[in-house]
């Protein structure tokens, strides 16, 4: 089971919006509204920040949205501040012989 | 408040067993399946599989599953993952995670994360 595809960093100035790719296949993203995206900052653990495409867990700032078309799921952030400066990567359940597959991760930068 | 402790960082040396433990607290324990979540240095996430503490049941990613043991105690609350015959590309930090939805048959997403457990393998 191959990863899914993220770019490898992103970059936008504080206050700007920027948007995350994440593409599988018509297995995993494209199969199903099990997509979620996590956040890490260097040396902690991963934040759940989406789950089933779109929703945000209780405490998320609105500033992060999730969306998907066909075998892409999208992250956007809104409003970029300094403490969103961190990886992020998004994750899918797949059909295929493991039940789940992470992205390899965006770095992402405020400027 | 819930939150999953796990135990500290281990040092084996190749071909040995090393055995992280996952201590959950905060809710009922029977009804979240977990995951192992690896991260070795500077690299992404990599799922190592999916253990549902309701009933046993457990499912492995491909790489690791000739391998890997992941049981659970429910009289300790507390999640175990077994991995043997180490390799030099096993060192990682090792993630337990609690699935989103209660009862669920299949993972959906990992709302609470251990603090994580490194394991550096090395002769």
């Amino acid at each position: 089971q191959s990863a899914l595809t993220q770019p490898a960093s992103v970059s936008g100035s504080r206050g700007q919006s920027i948007t995350i790719s994440c593409t599988g296949t018509n297995s995993d993203v494209g199969d199903n509204d099990y997509v979620s995206w996590y956040q890490q900052h260097p040396g902690k653990a991963p934040k759940l920040m989406i789950y089933d495409v779109r929703s945000r867990p209780s405490g998320v700032s609105n500033r992060f949205s999730g969306s998907k078309s066909g075998n892409t799921a999208s992250l956007t952030i809104s409003g970029l501040q300094a403490e969103d400066e961190a990886y992020y990567y998004c994750s899918a359940y797949t059909r295929s012989t493991t039940l789940w597959v992470f992205g390899r991760g965006t770095k992402l930068t405020v400027l | 408040q819930v939150q999953l402790v796990q135990s500290g960082a281990e040092v084996k040396k190749p071909g040995a067993s090393v055995k992280v433990s996952c201590k959950a607290s905060g809710y009922t324990f029977s009804n979240y399946a977990i995951s192992w979540v690896r991260q070795a240095p500077g690299q992404g996430l990599e799922w190592m599989g999916w253990i549902s503490v309701y009933n046993g049941n457990t499912k492995y990613a491909v790489r690791v599953q000739d391998r890997v043991t992941m049981t659970t105690d429910t009289s300790t609350s507390t999640a175990y993952m077994e991995l043997r015959n180490l390799r030099s590309d096993d060192t990682a930090v090792y993630y337990c995670a609690r699935d989103l939805w209660e009862l669920h048959e299949t993972p959906a997403a990992f709302d609470i994360w251990g603090q994580g457990t490194m394991v550096t393998v090395s002769s």
